[in-house]
C-alpha cells in the first residue's frame, strides 16, 4: 500500500501569514514527493518537489520540509497571497514511476 | 511549447454510447498518464505509458475502459458502453521520466453521462 494522506480537507488563512499544508504517506519506498496546485476548471500545476535524501527544499515563497521517521511532509507558504487560493494536492512518485496524488487540501487566502 | 492538448473539453453523450477522449502530450515526453477526477475519489491514476508502451493499468475500472497509445504524440482513452457513474473530469499529462521531473496536465476533458 502506498497511500498519500492530506487529513485537512480545507484551511483558511489571513493574506500575509504563513499557510502550512500537510502530508502523511505509509511505506518508506519512494524517490521524490511533489507539489501541485489546481485552480478550478485547469490541470494540476506542479509547484516544487522533494527527493528522499532531503529534508527541506524552498522555492521562493514555498518550502516543503520533509520529516522521514514520521512519514509526514508539509509545504509552507510565506507570506500567503489571495493568489494562491487553490487545491493542493501532494503527490508521489514511486520507484516503479507511478504517481500517486493525495485527496487534495483547499487553500482560502483571505485579503 | 503547446502544453498538453485535451480534446474534447466537453463531452455529453447518452448512456450505453462509445466515448473516446483525446490527448496529445508536449513533444519530446517520454511518459503518458490518464487521470480521472471526481468528488468521491479525487484524482485516480488509471493508466500510464512510458515509450508508447502501458506499464500500469491497474486503475482502469473496468473491462469497458481501454486507452493506447499508437505514437509518441497521441493517445486516446476510450468507454464503451458508457454509464452515468462514468461522469467525471479525465486529465492527461505528460513528463520526461526521469526521477522528480513534474507531469504537464492538461486541461481534462469533462465528460457527463445521461
Amino acid at each position: 500500500d502506498q497511500q498519500v494522506k492530506q487529513n485537512s480537507p480545507s484551511l483558511s488563512v489571513q493574506e500575509g501569514r504563513i499557510s502550512i499544508l500537510n502530508c502523511d504517506y505509509t511505506n518508506s519506498m519512494f524517490d521524490y514527493f511533489l507539489w501541485y496546485k489546481k485552480y478550478p476548471a485547469e490541470g494540476p500545476t506542479f509547484l516544487i518537489s522533494i527527493s528522499s535524501i532531503k529534508d527541506k527544499n524552498e522555492d521562493g515563497r514555498f518550502t516543503v520540509f520533509l520529516n522521514k521517521s514520521a512519514k509526514h511532509l508539509s509545504l509552507h507558504i510565506v507570506p500567503s497571497q489571495p493568489g494562491d487560493s487553490a487545491v493542493y494536492f501532494c503527490v508521489r512518485e514511486t520507484s516503479y514511476d507511478k504517481v500517486i496524488f493525495g485527496p487534495g487540501t483547499s487553500l482560502s487566502v483571505i485579503p | 511549447d503547446a502544453g498538453v492538448i485535451q480534446s474534447p473539453r466537453h463531452e455529453v453523450t447518452e448512456m450505453g454510447q462509445e466515448v473516446t477522449l483525446r490527448c496529445k502530450p508536449i513533444s519530446g515526453h517520454n511518459s503518458l498518464f490518464w487521470y480521472r477526477q471526481t468528488m468521491m475519489r479525487g484524482l485516480e491514476l488509471l493508466i500510464y505509458f512510458n515509450n508508447n508502451v502501458p506499464i500500469d493499468d491497474s486503475g482502469m475500472p473496468e473491462d469497458r475502459f481501454s486507452a493506447k497509445m499508437p505514437n509518441a504524440s497521441f493517445s486516446t482513452l476510450k468507454i464503451q458502453p458508457s454509464e452515468p457513474r462514468d461522469s467525471a473530469v479525465y486529465f492527461c499529462a505528460s513528463s520526461r521520466r526521469q526521477g522528480g521531473s513534474p507531469l504537464h496536465f492538461g486541461n481534462g476533458t469533462r465528460l457527463t453521462v445521461t
